[in-house]
């Protein structure tokens, strides 16, 4: 059963750069071709979707972020990575890895991790 | 961007009781349609694709149903377990959006 797993710093000074990695376990990232996705949730709110990557390596990005995120995967490491420039206090959230399913599953997330909370502090 | 409209933001429900939540797309999205559970502290968890298609694992007391861009999910039977807040989500269009959930709190 395949489980992922984000991590990160916790807190990210006003301005800087936000970085964190989902670690994927019991089952390659290669195994199939899955899209990988973040998204994210700021206390007591909504989520609101990030961005994706393909197993090909195609992205899409939420216009919203106005390019400052950056998906990427090393399928060597098992692992997913999101980068998030110029943070100011709206990115404070929990910051959610998913994979979506296969066929009609396609449609939806799966497998979520269970989310790190990251604070933009100055 | 296609947005997910909800309905209502909160409802009170007792146990048994059957329970209905809308959501309201701003356009045709045809089967792309799924809805989420979340619990407090915890990532959501996948109930219903494609607009009525039961996750397995989850309870058939839960159901979706609905066409074009109104979609109902709906709790027949409420248990303790099922108090929570319920996303729908669009996945026709990037970006992929959700509705901004309903809280089913305990009457």
């Amino acid at each position: 059963q395949m489980q992922l797993q984000e991590s990160g710093p916790g807190v990210v000074k006003t301005s800087q750069t936000l970085s964190l990695t989902c670690t994927v376990s019991g089952d390659s990232m290669a195994s199939d071709d899955y899209y990988w996705a973040w998204i994210r949730q700021p206390a007591g709110k909504g989520l609101e979707w990030i961005g994706r990557i393909y197993s090909s390596g195609s992205i899409n990005y939420n216009p919203s972020l106005k390019g400052r995120a950056a998906i990427s995967m090393d399928t060597s490491k098992n692992q997913l990575s999101l980068r998030l420039d110029s943070v100011t206090a709206a990115d404070t959230a929990v910051y959610f890895c998913a994979r979506d399913g296969l066929g009609e599953l396609r449609v939806a997330y799966e497998i979520w991790g269970q989310g790190t909370m990251v604070t933009v502090s100055s | 961007d296609i947005q997910m409209t909800q309905s209502p933001s909160s409802l009170s429900a007792s146990v048994g009781d059957r329970v209905t939540i809308s959501c309201r797309a701003s356009q045709t999205i045809y089967t792309y349609l799924a809805w989420y559970q979340q619990k407090p502290g915890k990532a959501p968890n996948l109930l219903i694709y494609a607009i009525s298609n039961l996750r397995g694992g989850v309870p058939s007391r839960f159901s979706g149903s609905g066409s074009g861009a109104d979609f109902t999910l709906t709790i027949s039977n409420v248990q303790p377990e099922d108090f929570a807040t319920y996303y729908c989500q669009q996945s026709l269009h990037t970006p992929w959006t959700f509705g901004q959930g309903t809280k089913v709190e305990f009457k």
